[in-house]
């Protein structure tokens, strides 16, 4: 059975930091995309950002709104992806998932997000 | 303010079609293949439709997706109540290099 469990949400200060973590299995991580979409509450979707995968040689990259502030990182060996997030904002409260594209007849469609996490609640308030 | 337009709300009856729009521009939907999300109260996100029209196993052929130029189109027939949800269309866009979406529609059953 493929799953996704994020976890490391917490209360922090704005300023602060936080990790996130995303461990997976029932699939070969390194062959798939896996990315990272929060949602506000009450808001809609936000992608924050993507790492590829082996193939792609685990480029990265970044929503407008996180850039230069969030680094995801992976280890194939602990089957994991991680989103280190510094400078953190009030507006960045939300819930944050981890996600997975859909593969289908050995092509990959890397926006189409079949497998979801249940989330992990992150809150930035003083 | 999304980089892709859709409406927030929708309305229809019982047994009827909708359609709901996603609005982008040459450097997304122009470019690349669209998805569409479903989001019932309290859940996580569902894909729905994904290379613009094809749909996963599991998802009825109520459901489907087309795109046009700029613009792509989810629409729903025999509407349940069940089907009452946020729905929401994501594509990557090459000039921002990242994953866009549409702010979502409302969808509600009468």
């Amino acid at each position: 059975e493929v799953q996704l469990v994020e976890s490391g949400g917490h209360l922090v200060q704005p300023g602060g930091s936080l990790r996130l973590s995303c461990v997976v299995s029932g699939f070969t991580f390194s062959d798939y995309y896996i990315d990272w979409v929060r949602q506000a509450p009450g808001k809609g979707l936000e992608w924050v950002g993507r790492t590829r995968n082996k193939r792609r040689r685990y480029t990265t990259d970044y929503g407008a709104s996180v850039k230069g502030r969030f680094t995801l990182s992976r280890h194939d060996s602990e089957k994991s992806v991680y989103l280190q997030m510094n400078s953190l904002k009030t507006e960045d409260t939300a819930v944050y998932y981890c996600v997975r594209e859909y593969q289908s007849g050995g092509r990959y469609y890397h926006d189409a997000y079949e497998m979801w996490g249940r989330g992990t609640m992150v809150t930035v308030s003083s | 303010q999304s980089v892709l337009t859709q409406p927030p709300s929708v309305s229809a009856a019982r047994g009827q079609k909708v359609t709901i729009s996603c609005s982008g521009s040459s450097s997304n939907i122009g470019k690349e293949y669209v998805s569409w999300f479903q989001q019932l109260p309290g859940t996580v996100p569902k894909l729905l439709i994904y290379d613009s029209d094809k749909r996963p196993s599991g998802i009825p052929d109520r459901f489907s997706g087309s795109k046009s130029g700029t613009s792509a189109t989810l629409g729903i027939t025999g509407l349940q109540t069940g089907d009452e949800a946020d729905y929401y269309c994501g594509v990557w866009d090459n000039s921002l290099t990242a994953v866009v979406f549409g702010g979502g529609t409302k969808l509600t059953v009468l």
